[in-house]
């Protein structure tokens, strides 16, 4: 089973600023990787696959990067209704299907 | 638009059975795979299983094989999600969820449930 690695655990930041989070896997899965959001009392949503596509209907201050084991994910100016928990994931070839343990941005 | 819709919250003693179900709307539910996703109170999210509907090629984490079973009925456009044998630890939120891709294993779900509450208590 891959393991999915992200840090930090928790960010504290004030609006405005750009923030990086980030994600290991423990073996490569090339770029078979998502971020998701996720607020409290609601089901996650999907941001980023294929490790830098943004989903339908994300705006473009969320980006991803990376492949093969290290990833990023970057709010590039943080809005209110960013503050929340992100999780990655890996899909590649059914291992199964894990997620990082989550990083809560949070206000500063 | 196709919607996720869960049931409802359920309260359940240690040693019931239960099953919890998933309605996908649209009629493309079997080809598309499944997955269940639990989430402990505060805790992040796991990754249980999958299904693909058409098939009912069915795939488990190994923390939880053996203790639950993922199925589904593609008449009713529905995968479902049960236990034989309830413990106090199950006590989560559930969710299911679509992946993207129509026919492939190797994309992320991007249509979510909302939710089902399973509470275990004695």
């Amino acid at each position: 089973e891959i393991v999915m690695t992200q840090s930090p655990a928790t960010l504290s930041v004030s609006p405005g600023e750009r923030v990086t989070l980030s994600c290991r896997a423990s073996e490569s899965v090339t770029t078979n990787l998502a971020w998701y959001q996720q607020k409290p009392g609601q089901a996650p949503r999907l941001l980023i696959y294929h490790a830098s596509t943004r989903a339908t209907g994300i705006p473009a201050r969320f980006s991803g990067r990376g492949s093969g084991t290290e990833f990023t994910l970057t709010i590039s100016r943080l809005q209110s209704e960013d503050f929340a928990v992100y999780y990655c994931q890996h899909y590649n070839n059914w291992t199964p299907f894990t997620f990082g343990q989550g990083t809560k941005v949070e206000i500063k | 638009e196709v919607q996720l819709v869960q049931s409802g919250a359920e309260v359940r003693k240690p040693g019931d059975s239960l099953r919890i179900s998933c309605e996908v709307s649209g009629n493309t539910f079997p080809s598309y795979w499944v997955a269940w996703v639990r989430q402990m109170p505060g805790r992040g999210l796991e990754w249980m299983g999958i299904i693909y509907p058409a098939d009912s090629d069915t795939r488990y984490s190994p923390s939880f094989q053996g203790h639950v079973t993922i199925s589904a009925d593609k008449s009713i456009n529905t995968a479902y999600l049960q236990w034989s044998s309830l413990k106090a630890s199950d006590t989560a939120i559930y969710y299911c969820a679509r992946h993207r891709t129509q026919y492939s294993i190797s994309s992320p779900p991007d249509l979510w449930g909302q939710g089902t509450l399973v509470t275990v208590s004695s």
